[in-house]
């Protein structure tokens, strides 16, 4: 089946700062979304994003189906950043499988 | 905005007894799906459900779980008789139009442990 990766696995960053995070995805998809999972646990949509780039305030995601990767940009991070954060792809079936997600910490 | 909601956030069970997971998913939706998360690892696919039917599982998805729409609101997530390794935390989500082409809603979940 097909294989997500996201790197890397773990950031530390200061409030402020800006970050890349990276998802690697072994075979074609008809679907990729980005989640942040706060520390309560709840998983939080951010894109749907099978191709293109899309932007949301400090949010942004740009999708290469054809290289098979998509990139989350998070500028001037604050702590609330805080978290795990999950690219999900849809292969050719009727479910999300999840990557192995980045652990995002953002110190004042 | 609409959301889908989960019920209870926490459920603490014995092992071997049984346990429902609650879900109403967005109101317009038409897929519904099953998800589970045991601490510190990724999200997992268990079960997806339309038309009254489950349309696709998982390998986890044995004999032990069970899915239903009862109503026209809810839906849930049945495992008959719990293991300890059932502890997880439990995603119901929903989409309109089917994962391939629509965006997937998640519920804030329901933490299942079994002592």
């Amino acid at each position: 089946g097909i294989q997500v990766e996201q790197s890397p696995p773990d950031l530390i960053l200061q409030e402020g700062a800006n970050s890349t995070l990276r998802c690697n995805f072994s075979d074609s998809v008809n679907n990729l979304q980005w989640f942040h999972q706060n520390p309560w646990g709840q998983l939080i949509n951010l894109f749907y994003i099978p191709s293109g780039t899309k932007q949301n305030g400090r949010l942004s995601a740009t999708t290469v189906a054809t290289e098979r990767y998509s990139l989350l940009y998070i500028s001037s991070s604050q702590t609330t950043d805080s978290g795990v954060y999950f690219c999900a792809v849809v292969e050719n079936t009727d479910k999300l499988i999840f990557g192995t997600g980045t652990r995002l910490q953002v110190f004042p | 905005e609409p959301e889908v909601t989960q019920t209870p956030s926490h459920q603490v069970t014995q092992m071997g007894q049984e346990v429902i997971l609650r879900c109403v998913p967005i109101s317009n939706h038409l897929y519904f799906y099953w998800y589970r998360q045991i601490l510190g690892q990724k999200v997992e696919f268990l079960v997806s459900f339309y038309n009254n039917e489950i349309s696709e599982k998982s390998e986890i998805f044995d004999d032990q779980f069970s899915v239903e729409r009862p109503d026209g609101s809810n839906f849930t997530l049945k495992i008959r008789s719990t293991k300890l390794e059932d502890s997880a935390m439990y995603f119901c989500a929903s989409s309109g139009q089917g994962a391939r082409t629509d965006t997937q809603y998640f519920g804030p979940g329901t933490r299942l442990t079994v002592l």
